[in-house]
């Protein structure tokens, strides 16, 4: 069966350090990656998608980056952290059908 | 671009009610999706839906694609208070891009 994986669970960053969160999903090949902010009480904001290996599409232009260097591994990045980075960022992945799952989050605060 | 609205944004029900809660929107969707999430945690694929008319369940869960396809159903029948959450119907975009669009949730409380 398919699992998806995040780390770091939980993360506290000053303002201006930089970031890397990490998924990666087991179980499967070839899978669409997703990268989403979800901001407390609110829905969830699609920030990046990858069809394949080095191929990432940006939704929202913002202080982030996304980079897939292995097929079912998707990286978040920011060279220096706002204070609007702060939030539960989930990612997810789908296959061949259109269901998408989701992984477990990182809680994001930004000091 | 396509978009989804859920209704009602929030709901408070005594525990052993039956709870219905709908999404719908202005474009045609070809496969609906059904999640909950807890607070803290990702969100959880309930029910998919890939046929008009189609009704599916999922325990006490049971989900419907309208027959227009620019909507659907999630029911809860005999609520228990483990059903609290957050639930978001979901669709891909039929613009080929791999993306989904997500609704902005129903708030479920439910009164022991």
């Amino acid at each position: 069966s398919q699992t998806i994986h995040q780390w770091p669970a939980t993360l506290v960053q000053p303002v201006g350090s930089p970031l890397s969160l990490e998924c990666t999903v087991e179980g499967t090949s070839n899978p669409n990656l997703y990268w989403y902010r979800q901001a407390a009480g609110r829905g969830l904001q699609l920030l990046f998608y990858s069809v394949g290996i080095g191929q990432i599409s940006s939704e929202v232009p913002q202080n982030l980056s996304a980079s897939r260097p292995q097929d079912r591994q998707f990286i978040l990045s920011s060279k220096k952290l706002l204070l609007s980075d702060s939030g539960f960022y989930l990612c997810a992945w789908s296959g061949s059908g259109y269901e998408q799952y989701f992984g477990p989050g990182t809680r994001l605060t930004v000091t | 671009g396509q978009q989804l609205n859920q209704s009602p944004q929030s709901m408070f029900i005594q525990e052993g009610e039956d709870v219905s809660m709908n999404c719908t929107s202005s474009s045609i969707f070809n496969t609906w999706l059904w999640y909950k999430q807890d607070p803290g945690e990702g969100p959880v694929l309930l029910i998919a839906l890939y046929k008009a008319g189609e009704l599916t369940s999922n325990g006490r869960l049971t989900a419907q694609f309208g027959i227009t396809r620019k909507d659907s159903f999630l029911n809860i029948s005999a609520s228990i208070p483990s059903d609290v959450g957050i639930y978001f119907c979901a669709g891909p975009t039929t613009s080929g891009t791999y993306k989904y669009i997500f609704g902005t949730g129903t708030r479920l409380k439910v009164l022991a």
